[in-house]
């Protein structure tokens, strides 16, 4: 079955640490998402991607980073710089970007936690 | 404030019951996507419309383009229903979608 696998499910982080969110595609998707979840708040994109070793800054980009190496893969980095990294994080694809609307296929999400 | 709003925040059924969510948006859109999130936060697309009505099984999503608004109908409801219902707009002619901050449905057997 076609889908998006992020993993872990649960993530905790120390202090100081950089962690790295996985997710993979096996859907032949163009564009990868990266959304942060808040409660009492609406999803936030933090990154997204159009194609391959091309990405680009959402709305709260700063204190993560992504690579886009290969279509399958759209790894985000919550690096020590985000002061407030607890969140819930999804990982979306989409067959194509720009004007034609394709629906956005997501994850199961990970749970990331400060300890 | 949110360029899409929800209504309601929560909402409590008895099964059975015809459900409404609501959702309001600011300015033109070009696609409007209802989304359905389980308690273990995964998400799934139920729909995605720019004009009219869809139906799938127990589902309805309506959209009216002038008055900027869409309702999710649930009909028959049961408690396997229970989720956060999310509604999301390319708004304008951004490239990106803008989410609500969802209605947590419970419905009760």
């Amino acid at each position: 079955d076609g889908g998006i696998t992020q993993s872990p499910k649960y993530l905790f982080r120390k202090e100081g640490q950089n962690v790295t969110l996985s997710c993979e595609q096996n859907l032949n998707h163009d564009a990868m998402y990266w959304y942060r979840q808040d409660p009492g708040q609406g999803l936030r994109l933090i990154y997204y991607s159009q194609i391959v070793n091309d990405f680009q800054k959402g709305d709260i980009a700063e204190g993560y980073s992504v690579s886009r190496e290969k279509k399958e893969s759209f790894p985000l980095t919550v690096t020590s710089a985000q002061k407030n990294p607890t969140a819930f994080y999804l990982c979306a694809s989409s067959s194509s970007q720009g004007t034609s609307n394709q629906p956005q296929h997501f994850g199961d999400g990970t749970r990331l936690s400060i300890l | 404030k949110n360029e899409v709003e929800q209504s309601p925040q929560n909402l409590t059924a008895q099964e059975g019951e015809f459900i409404t969510i609501n959702c309001s948006y600011s300015v033109g859109i070009s696609a409007l996507h209802w989304l359905q999130q389980h308690p273990g936060g995964g998400i799934v697309s139920l729909f995605m419309l720019s004009s009219g009505k869809k139906k799938h099984g127990r589902l309805i999503a309506t959209i009216n383009i002038q008055e900027k608004h869409s309702s999710l109908h649930i009909t028959a409801s049961h408690p396997r229903d229970s989720a956060v219902y999310i509604c999301a707009g390319r708004l304008g002619g951004n490239y990106k979608l803008t989410f609500g901050k969802g209605t947590l449905l419970t419905v009760n057997p």
